[in-house]
């Protein structure tokens, strides 16, 4: 059973351009949410994604948008880049079937120059 | 609100002493309270989570944690350190299962031969 699923592990952009990061839940999973996880910080949460709507969130500017698919994948697009917004982006997923505990991936660093 | 606050961001121990990490929260309702663990480049894995019932959870690799609401405490431990338990470890408070986490800032765990 593959566990949460994020790509790309990697990636190096300019300020000013647009990301989209993906992630696939852990089978099962329904809820999927994303964190910024600056070098050195804790993680902060974005956004919370279930039935393809926006839950919550948190205290990002309107440059961080998401979205969630029918099959519960879901992507992080951040427009505009700053180099603040360079970080490790984690989605996490949770559903019913597990206690609703929360799985994390493994990241995607996005670097901005 | 809510929020964690995490005492000491960097501990060093012995292999084989005990392993004492400190984890604070403020919370208006009674709080759910988790604490994860991140190895090097990678994402969050869940060590153990406290959700009203028994007030010392057991989690995996031998760690354990104790819920004092008199102290607003939940500080981890384990009995004897291994050179495998070097990492970062984070704590997180949300108003429930399906909810948004807050974390700490972490702990970096050091562990000497």
């Amino acid at each position: 059973d593959a566990g949460v699923t994020q790509s790309p592990t990697h990636l190096i952009k300019t300020r000013g351009q647009q990301v989209t990061l993906r992630c696939s839940p852990k089978s099962g999973h329904d809820t999927v949410s994303w964190y910024q996880q600056a070098l050195g910080q804790g993680p902060q949460f974005i956004f919370q994604y279930y039935e393809e709507e926006e839950r919550q969130r948190g205290n990002f500017p309107d440059r961080f948008s998401g979205h969630q698919f029918p099959n519960y994948s879901s992507e992080l697009n951040v427009n505009a880049l700053l180099l603040g917004d360079s970080a490790l982006y984690l989605c996490a997923s949770s559903g019913s079937d597990s206690g609703n505990t929360i799985y994390f991936g493994e990241g995607s660093w996005l670097t901005v120059v | 609100a809510q929020s964690v606050t995490q005492l000491g961001s960097h501990v060093s121990v012995s292999e084989g002493a005990l392993v004492l990490l400190r984890c604070n929260y403020s919370s208006s309702v009674p709080p759910y309270l988790f604490w994860y663990v991140q190895y090097p480049n990678q994402g969050l894995q869940l060590l153990l989570k406290y959700t009203s019932a028994a007030t010392l959870v057991k989690g995996i690799n031998g760690f354990e944690a104790e819920f004092k609401k008199s102290e607003t405490s939940f500080h981890l431990t384990k009995p004897s350190a291994h050179m495998s338990d070097a990492a970062e470890y984070f704590c997180a408070v949300s108003k429930g299962n399906t909810d948004k986490l807050i974390f700490g800032t972490g702990t970096r765990l050091q562990v000497f031969p």
